[in-house]
C-alpha cells in the first residue's frame, strides 16, 4: 500500500443498522491514524487518533481499531441514526505532527 | 473559544489575478496547517508553519503559491496569477502542540475563471 485507501466509497444503511468501514495506509514508517467525520458545509470533526498496534477507542457509538503491522483500521457505527449521515475520512502520518495523508473518505447516508 | 477562522469563505478569481486566504488559528494555537482539495480529490497536504517560521512546506507548489504565519496576525495563504487548475478547496487547520489534534477550518471555496 503506498497511498491511504477507503472502501467502500459510499454506503447506504437503515436506521438501527450497524455498519464499517476499512481504512488501509502504508505500514512503513507508521507513527499515527486519525479518524475525521465531514458533514457538508463544515469542519471536518476528529474522531480518534491511534498510534499503538490493537489500540482500540470508542465515542459513544463510534469506534475504531488499528492494525499498523498490516496496515488497516476499521471504524465501526452501531445503531446507525441519520445524523450519522457525513463523510468518514481517515489519514496517517509518518513522522508524527498533523502533517496528513488523507483518504478519499467513505460518504455514509442513514435512511429513516 | 471560537474555531478555526478562515475567510473568505468563498473567493473568485479572474485568471492572473492574485488570491489571498486568511486563517485565524484557535485562540492558544501556534501551529498552522494548510491542505487542498482538488475536484473528486482528498486533501492533500501543503505546508505546515509556527509563529514566523515555515516548518515542512513540501506540498506546496513550486511557483506563485505561497504561505506565511506572521508574529501577530492570520497565517497567510498567497497564490499568485491565478490559474483555473487552482480552483479547490482550501482548509486550515491549527494545533496547540506538535503531537496533538489538529482542529480544520470550514475552507475557503477558491474558484478562477
Amino acid at each position: 500500500i503506498l497511498n491511504v485507501e477507503q472502501s467502500p466509497q459510499s454506503l447506504h444503511v437503515q436506521e438501527g443498522d450497524s455498519t464499517n468501514f476499512t481504512c488501509s495506509f502504508p505500514s512503513s514508517n507508521f507513527y499515527a491514524l486519525h479518524w475525521y467525520r465531514w458533514e457538508t458545509a463544515k469542519s471536518p470533526e476528529a474522531l480518534f487518533v491511534m498510534t499503538l498496534n490493537g489500540d482500540e477507542k470508542k465515542k459513544g457509538r463510534i469506534s475504531a481499531t488499528l492494525n499498523t503491522k498490516e496496515g488497516y483500521s476499521y471504524l465501526y457505527i452501531k445503531g446507525s441514526q441519520p445524523e450519522d449521515s457525513a463523510t468518514y475520512l481517515c489519514a496517517s502520518s509518518t513522522g508524527g505532527g498533523n502533517k496528513l495523508t488523507f483518504g478519499t473518505g467513505t460518504q455514509l447516508k442513514v435512511e429513516l | 473559544n471560537a474555531g478555526v477562522m478562515q475567510n473568505p469563505r468563498h473567493l473568485v478569481r479572474r485568471r492572473g489575478q492574485e488570491a489571498r486566504l486568511r486563517c485565524s488559528p484557535m485562540k492558544g494555537h501556534s501551529h498552522v496547517y494548510w491542505y487542498r482539495q482538488l475536484p473528486e480529490e482528498g486533501l492533500k497536504f501543503m505546508v505546515y508553519l509556527q509563529k514566523e517560521n515555515i516548518i515542512d512546506e513540501s506540498g506546496m507548489p513550486k511557483e506563485r503559491f505561497s504561505a506565511e504565519f506572521p508574529k501577530e496576525g492570520p497565517s497567510i495563504l498567497r497564490i499568485q496569477q491565478v490559474v483555473r487548475g487552482d480552483s479547490a478547496a482550501y482548509f486550515c487547520a491549527s494545533s496547540p502542540g506538535f503531537n496533538t489534534e489538529a482542529f480544520f477550518g470550514q475552507g475557503t471555496r477558491l474558484t478562477v475563471v
